[in-house]
């Protein structure tokens, strides 16, 4: 089976643009989570859905940041404009969620370079 | 609130050495589970364990055990005669029963051949 698919890998755009990060959980889980991991920070909940519906985006760090589930084959991180200090590894990760946590199934990440 | 502490951020042991990775937690769940992931030089991350709160019975796979203990609110993560592969950030985290997930700082793990 193929695992959680993120892209691109690699990302490098100038401050001020707008970004998008995509992601294809695996088939049948029906939770999906986008984490951003940086040096001070360390990996951090920006936002997860269950079936396809925002359970809780807390951790968005600010308006430039949206996230959507149009299904649940299918899931995108938007950063508008980006900014130099939005620069880290975006993750996402997706589980089956039953009557207990599940594990959670990441990505390669994406390394989003903002200059 | 959830919080889980990672007070090593680096370690550096000599190969065959054992070495335990710590993990504190904080939760007013009464239900709740923790997880060890790893995420190796390659970048990504690799579930490892999942514990519920019920279930205080130490784990041991292959080199690896588990020694969860609800008195102190640890979940302490021992590797057994360490070897190069092992050389991974490895992450501790926390559930309170439902999916959010909160990972601690993680703790950086040299093996020295």
């Amino acid at each position: 089976d193929a695992g959680v698919i993120q892209s691109p890998r690699h990302e490098v755009t100038e401050m001020g643009q707008e970004v998008t990060l995509r992601c294809k959980p695996i088939s049948g889980h029906n939770s999906l989570f986008w984490y951003r991991q940086t040096m001070m920070r360390g990996l951090e909940l920006l936002i997860y859905f269950n079936n396809n519906v925002p359970i809780d985006d807390s951790g968005m760090p600010e308006d430039r940041f949206s996230a959507k589930m149009p299904n649940a084959s299918f899931s995108t991180l938007k950063i508008q404009p980006s900014e130099p200090r939005d620069s880290a590894v975006y993750f996402c990760a997706s589980s089956l969620a039953r009557d207990r946590v599940s594990p959670l199934h990441f990505g390669n990440g994406t390394r989003l370079t903002v200059t | 609130a959830q919080k889980v502490t990672q007070a090593q951020t680096e370690i550096s042991v000599v190969e065959k050495e054992d070495v335990t990775l710590d993990c504190v937690y904080e939760t007013r769940d009464t239900t709740y589970y923790l997880f060890w992931y790893k995420q190796p030089p390659s970048g990504e991350l690799v579930f490892l364990i999942r514990r519920n709160s019920f279930d205080e019975q130490n784990e041991i796979s292959g080199r690896y055990s588990w020694n969860f203990q609800k008195s102190t609110s640890s979940f302490n993560f021992t590797i057994t005669a360490s070897q190069v592969v092992d050389s991974a950030v490895y992450f501790c985290a926390l559930s309170g029963g439902y999916q959010k997930v909160t990972f601690g700082i993680g703790t950086k793990l040299q093996v020295i051949p």
